[in-house]
């Protein structure tokens, strides 16, 4: 069965500082792969997402994903990080199957920034 | 603005109410999902609508109900609810053909006492 592990519950970085998410699947096929963001009291709003093609990925606010094959993992990225990136942040694995999008989320990582 | 409207964004109701929610989505998407988010576990799929025919349901208790009377509407009716049902329900949509995310809503916040 499909399942994604985020391994890290919360993450704290200081403002500007580098970050990486964490992030393992387990699918038998190639899988598309998303990273979501979800602010306090909102929904979720989609990052990135592969589905071929070239491994490393990039998304909005300045994030990037890498897919690694012999890993299983899909990290998010970002290269210097802004206060407005507190948040929580959701990989997930979607199966397209019976025409619809089936997506199997991680439990969420949460991330704070520290000024 | 998602392209994803849910209401009400709030709700707090007695376990012998009946309420509903419901979500219209604005893209020209022919597939929508419910979604339930709880504290401290993964989101989880409820429902799936596929061209308004239910898809998927993921062993979900009759005390919820879905219906998705067009390819924009889909509403989760709630009846006879337990405290354990609060949590954030979130409903999403995407496009069946081809390759394509979901967008999802600003969600439900549901609260049950």
């Amino acid at each position: 069965a499909q399942s994604v592990t985020q391994p890290d519950i919360h993450i704290t970085v200081s403002e500007g500082a580098s970050l990486e998410l964490r992030c393992n699947y387990s699918y038998g096929a190639t899988p598309y792969l998303f990273w979501y963001v979800q602010s306090p009291g909102q929904g979720l709003q989609l990052l990135l997402k592969y589905f071929s093609g070239d491994t490393l990925v990039q998304g909005i606010k300045g994030f990037e994903a890498e897919f690694k094959r012999s890993q299983s993992s899909f990290n998010l990225r970002k290269p210097s990080v802004h206060w407005s990136d507190a948040a929580e942040y959701f990989c997930a694995v979607g199966q397209i199957s019976g025409g619809y999008n089936k997506l199997i989320f991680g439990a969420g990582t949460r991330l704070a920034v520290h000024p | 603005e998602t392209g994803v409207t849910q209401t009400p964004r709030h709700l707090v109701m007695g376990m012998t109410n009946k309420k509903s929610l419901k979500c219209e989505q604005h893209l020209g998407h022919n597939a929508m999902y419910w979604y339930k988010q709880s504290a401290k576990k993964p989101l989880e799929l409820m429902f799936v609508y596929n061209f308004k025919e239910q898809t998927e349901n993921n062993s979900v208790p009759s005390r919820f109900s879905p219906e998705c009377p067009n390819s924009s509407h889909l509403f989760l009716h709630l009846h006879t609810l337990q405290p354990e049902d609060s949590a954030l329900y979130l409903c999403a949509s995407s496009q069946v053909e081809g390759n394509t995310e979901a967008f999802f809503g600003q969600g439900t916040r549901l609260t049950v006492v």
